[in-house]
Formats: C-alpha cells, structure tokens, sequence
C-alpha cells in the first residue's frame, strides 16, 4: 500500500534562518506531488507541483522554493524565512493520471516563524 | 478559472442533528468536485467525490454530497451528527487538467454539542 511521510511534525525557527521540509511517498512510482499551505483561515493555498524529477510549478510567488530530486522525494526549502511563511504545509501526491484522481495527504508540518 | 467558497466558516449542530455544509463553486469546464476532511493536527482525508456520474454521491461516514449544475453547488449533508464528526471540511474543484491541481474552499469547522 502507498504511504506519505512528511516530517518534522512541527518547527519554530527565527526570521531570516533557512528552511528545508521534506516529504517521501513510498509504494507508488511517478506520481505527482503537490505542497499546500494552510494559514488559517485562508483555507489551502497550492504552491507548488511536480509532475515528474526536476519539474517545479510554481502557483504563486514568493519566498520558498520546491525541489524533486528523486522520484518520490518532494524538498520544500527556503533561505530566509519571513513572519509571513508561518503555517502549516502538507505535502500531498496523486497518481499521475486524470482529474478525478484524489489527492492522499501527509499528517503536515507546523512552522512558526518567530 | 476556477473557484469554491463554502458558506459559514463555523458550523454548530447538536448530537444527532443533520449536518449541512454548503459549498457553491465556478467553473468553466464541467467540474470535478471533491469534500476532504481535516482532523486536528492532521492532513486530509477524502470524504467523497463527484466525477460526473450519479449526481449524489455517497462517502464515507455516512456523507453524502448532491451536485446541481443549476445552482453550481455541492452541498455537503449527514442526517444525524456524531461527535467524531467535529472537523474541518473542505470543499474543492479541479481544474480537469492532467496535472490535477485542486482549488480548495477556506473551509468550514464543524462542531458538534452534546
């Protein structure tokens, strides 16, 4: 069966420090990778996607970055964080296929920027 | 473009009473729509989804969600509430590309009395 990581569970870190948050899927192969946003209530804000190793969409810009260096490893990073990037990210996967493909998401990453 | 907003950012029912979370959404190609629901602390869970087959559509959970293209709306219902059922749903909209990325609505927290 599929399963996503994401960790850590929660980060407090300083504004103007570096961010790396990492997500891996295990028990698929190419499927395609999203990060969310959740600030609340602001709802879910994509950021970005990757349909395949070293392909990035952005959907909105901004100070964070997302890297695919392996199949199933999704990288969200950023060099200084701002206030502004506090949040709790999911990253989340779907089967390279059709529209009506749902999305399985991991259990989310807390980062309170201080 | 597409969009979802789901009226009333906090819903509040009794034990037992019917659940009703609304959701309107746009689209300019015939959508694929989706309710997830979000525990504390945790990612998403997909309650169900509308795929352009039978206009009501059962979930998990005992939910079900009816689309009606003429009021471009996917109400999300339970008849009796359970105290498990206290969450955050939302609801979403896919654009029907092959890439698959979901607009989300802000949400809806439900919470349920005794």
């Amino acid at each position: 069966s599929q399963t996503i990581h994401q960790w850590p569970a929660t980060l407090v870190q300083p504004v103007g420090s570096p961010l790396s948050l990492e997500c891996t899927v295990e028990g698929t192969s190419n499927p395609n990778l999203y990060w969310y946003r959740q600030a609340a209530g602001r709802g879910l804000q994509l950021l970005f996607y990757s349909v395949g190793i070293g392909q990035i969409s952005s959907e909105v810009p901004q100070n964070l970055s997302a890297s695919r260096p392996q199949d199933r490893q999704f990288i969200l990073s950023s060099k200084k964080l701002l206030l502004s990037d506090s949040g709790f990210y999911l990253c989340a996967w779907s089967d390279n296929g059709g529209a009506d493909e749902k999305l399985f998401f991991g259990s989310g990453t807390q980062l309170s920027v201080l | 473009a597409q969009s979802v907003t789901q009226l009333g950012s906090h819903v509040s029912v009794s034990e037992g009473a019917l659940v009703l979370l609304r959701c309107n959404y746009s689209s300019s190609v015939p959508p694929y729509l989706f309710w997830y629901v979000q525990y504390p602390n945790q990612g998403l869970q997909l309650l169900l989804k509308y795929t352009s087959a039978a206009t009501l559509v059962k979930g998990i959970n005992g939910f079900e969600a009816e689309f009606k293209k003429s009021e471009t709306s996917f109400h999300l219902t339970k008849p009796s509430a359970h105290m498990s059922d206290a969450a955050e749903y939302f609801c979403a909209v896919s654009d029907g590309g092959s890439n698959y990325k979901l607009t989300f609505g802000k949400g809806t927290l439900l919470t349920v009395n005794p």
